[in-house]
């Protein structure tokens, strides 16, 4: 099993362009989720969904959307870049659709730097 | 919003000394959770504990979850180099479930 699998790992992005995370599993689980991490700030929840066809929003979902259309992709979409949008974002799976009560996986993050 | 938060912030031991890292939270949880982060890697899950535990074991880890004093603990015996890295908790709690995490805590194991 590869996991979870994220792609690019670095990406340098202009003010205003938009760009899309790929992020996928291969453990069919039904919860997946995308958190930001920046300095001193910890982890942050983004979006998260529940199934193929369910998505919702975490604690800083300005600036970027998703869609979950098979169970193994959760894309994460900037719209329009900002610098403040600069951060490494996690793509994280679980089994439970509640995803605290079951570990999270996580993949090896991209590096967004939005110039 | 942060719910949990480590502490120390920075720890620095030799290897062979015990780590102890805590973790406060705010509201009442579902269960606890800790993870290891390498640098420039993905966090990796530890051990989980319910509120309705007290003390998990694995290997050279142990956590204790304090549900009236709203606390728990990371307990590394026997520390290696390999254990330097970020310790985050975790917390679920309410209808959602989400995880929330806190900061960190970054030890250092030198040699």
């Amino acid at each position: 099993n590869a996991g979870v699998t994220q792609t690019p790992k670095f990406q340098v992005l202009k003010t205003g362009q938009s760009m899309t995370l790929q992020c996928a599993q291969d453990m069919n689980h039904e919860y997946m989720s995308w958190y930001r991490q920046d300095p001193g700030m910890g982890l942050r929840l983004i979006h998260y969904s529940v199934g193929a066809g369910i998505t919702d929003q975490g604690e800083v979902p300005n600036g970027y959307n998703v869609s979950r259309s098979t169970t193994e992709d959760f894309p994460l979409r900037l719209l329009s870049a900002a610098p403040s949008q600069t951060s490494v974002y996690f793509c994280a799976s679980s089994y439970s659709i509640q995803g605290g009560n079951s570990p999270l996986h996580f993949g090896n993050g991209t590096r967004l730097t939005v110039t | 919003s942060q719910q949990g938060e480590e502490d120390p912030q920075a720890l620095s031991i030799q290897e062979g000394e015990n780590a102890t890292m805590n973790c406060s939270y705010k509201t009442s949880i579902n269960n606890l959770q800790w993870y290891r982060q390498n640098s420039g890697r993905g966090l990796v899950h530890l051990i989980l504990i319910r509120s309705n535990e007290r003390e998990k074991h694995s290997g050279r880890l142990r956590v204790t979850l304090d549900t009236s004093k709203k606390s728990s603990s990371l307990l590394i015996t026997a520390s290696r180099a390999a254990d330097t890295a970020s310790y985050f908790c975790a917390t679920s709690g309410g209808s959602q479930g989400n995880l929330i995490f806190g900061k960190g805590t970054k030890l250092s194991v030198k040699p």
